[in-house]
């Protein structure tokens, strides 16, 4: 069975800085996707990068980037410039490709700092 | 495009009781799934139907059932509630291939008393 484990409960930044949140997970696919998904408070999840295990390259959008390390089954987020609207519970998900059930992590709460 | 809609937005039933949840998917997505979120044990996988057809289901007890319909619209239905039920349920959508993003609506907010 797949597991994710997000071992920080809450991180705090202030604003403008930077802040990486770990997550690690558990798998023998070889095949799979990796997500970190954001809900902010009272909001729904919204999707902020995803990974595909077959890419070497790490995934980045905008001031979101991933530190994807396939070996150690690692898959760290990334966020540059925080901002307020950061504020949220990120969640690490895993998903193997047949069946493609989803699979989370306990999930970080981030709280940026003005 | 429309998101992901889920309705009610918040539900109050007492123990026993039967609820009936509805999602309605992204324009064009026919897969949906659902998620239980509670304190405790975070976000679990309850089932995923696509083309009206369950393709994948998580390790829940028989009293959580689902099922969807032509149009792709999904409902999940939860028998003789218990406390433990309570919880915030989210559905998500996706093309249905493996690679496809989930999209999730807003949730229903169930509370069982």
């Amino acid at each position: 069975a797949q597991t994710v484990t997000q071992s920080q409960p809450e991180m705090s930044v202030q604003e403008a800085e930077t802040v990486t949140l770990s997550c690690t997970y558990d798998t023998s696919e070889n095949n799979y996707y990796l997500f970190w998904y954001k809900q902010p408070p009272s909001r729904q999840m919204i999707l902020v990068i995803r990974q595909e295990a077959y890419k070497q390259q790490n995934a980045t959008e905008n001031r979101f980037s991933v530190n994807f390390q396939k070996a150690a089954k690692s898959f760290s987020l990334k966020i540059s410039d925080s901002q307020l609207g950061d504020t949220a519970m990120y969640f690490c998900a895993f998903m193997k490709l047949v069946p493609s059930d989803m699979r989370f992590g306990a999930g970080t709460r981030l709280t940026v700092k003005p | 495009k429309a998101g992901v809609t889920q309705t009610p937005r918040y539900l109050i039933k007492t123990r026993g009781q039967q609820v009936t949840l509805s999602c309605s998917p992204i324009s064009g997505h026919r897969s949906v799934s659902w998620y239980q979120q509670t304190p405790g044990q975070g976000l679990q996988f309850l089932f995923e139907y696509f083309s009206e057809t369950q393709r994948n289901k998580g390790n829940f007890p028989g009293r959580f059932s689902g099922r969807q319909f032509s149009n792709s619209r999904s409902e999940m239905n939860v028998s003789t509630l218990e406390l433990g039920d309570s919880a915030l349920y989210l559905c998500a959508s996706s093309s249905g291939g493996p690679e496809d993003t989930q999209y999730f609506g807003p949730g229903t907010r169930l509370t069982v008393l």
